[in-house]
C-alpha cells in the first residue's frame, strides 16, 4: 500500500490554465507539507497543515492556494499557471510538528509539472 | 534556521565506504540533524537522524563531533543502487519546517 500518493504523477498544461494536484496519506498523520523542486534540485517548503489548519506558509504568489479536507487529504490548486512554475511538486507528511526531534517526513513519488 | 553545505558531487565503488560531510556552523542548541536520501524521479526518504555523538541504523552511521559543527554520514559498502541525491538537514521540531540544500549526489560506478 503506497502511504503517501499524488495524482496526477505527470501534468503538461498550457500557461494561464487552473490545475490542481491531489495528496492522500494512509499513515494516519497529523501534518502534511507540499514542497517545490526546482531543476537545481532545490527542494522548498510551500505549505504545512496540521489537522487541516494552515500553519506554514512560506512566500509563495497567491495564484498557490492549499486545501485540506480532511487530515488524510491536501491538495494544491495552481491559478493562471506560468512557466516557471514548471517544477516537480512533493507531497510529504509526518506524525506531527512538535515535538523533541524533528519528526521524520514521508514524501510521496511527486507530480512533474511542465507548463508551455 | 541553519544553513548546511556539503559537496556538490562524489564518486566511488560498489564495495567501499562513503562518507558525506555537512557543515553547520550555526546550528542551535535544540537543532536535530537529518540525513534523507532522493533516487531519480521519487521523493526523499529518511536515512538517518542524531543530536550528538554516533547513530548507527541498518542503514548508515551518523557521526556527529562534540561541536556539532558539522557531521558525517557513512554508508558502508555501498551497492550501485545507492546512487542517490543525499541531503543534510538541520532544525527543531517545533515548526516542522526542513530546510534542503542542494544535496551530494552520489554516484557509485562498478
Amino acid at each position: 500500500d503506497t502511504a503517501v500518493s499524488q495524482t496526477p504523477k505527470y501534468l503538461v498544461t498550457q500557461m494561464g490554465n487552473d490545475k490542481s494536484i491531489k495528496c492522500e496519506q494512509n499513515l494516519g498523520h497529523d501534518t502534511m507539507y507540499w514542497y517545490k523542486q526546482d531543476s537545481k534540485k532545490f527542494l522548498k517548503i510551500m505549505f504545512s497543515y496540521n489537522n487541516k489548519e494552515l500553519i506554514i506558509n512560506e512566500t509563495v504568489p497567491n495564484r498557490f492556494s492549499p486545501k485540506s479536507p480532511d487530515k488524510a487529504h491536501l491538495n494544491l490548486h495552481i491559478n493562471s499557471l506560468e512557466l516557471g512554475d514548471s517544477a516537480v511538486y512533493f507531497c510529504a507528511s509526518s506524525h506531527a510538528t512538535s515535538g523533541g526531534s524533528q519528526e521524520t517526513q514521508y514524501f510521496g513519488p511527486g507530480t512533474r509539472l511542465l507548463v508551455l | 534556521l541553519a544553513k548546511t553545505t556539503q559537496p556538490i558531487s562524489m564518486d566511488s565503488y560498489e564495495g567501499q565506504e562513503v562518507n558525506i560531510t555537512c557543515s553547520h556552523n550555526n546550528i542551535a542548541t535544540n537543532d536535530y540533524i537529518t540525513w534523507y536520501q532522493q533516487f531519480p524521479s521519487q521523493g526523499p526518504r529518511f536515512i538517518i537522524q542524531g543530536y550528538k555523538t554516533k547513530v548507527t541504523n541498518e542503514v548508515a552511521s551518523l557521526f556527529i563531533p562534540a561541536d556539532r559543527k558539522s557531521s558525517t554520514l557513512s554508508l558502508p559498502r555501498v551497492s550501485l543502487s545507492d546512487t542517490a541525491v543525499y541531503y543534510c538537514l538541520v532544525g527543531s521540531g517545533n515548526t516542522g519546517k526542513l530546510i534542503f540544500g542542494q544535496g551530494t549526489t552520489l554516484q557509485v560506478k562498478p
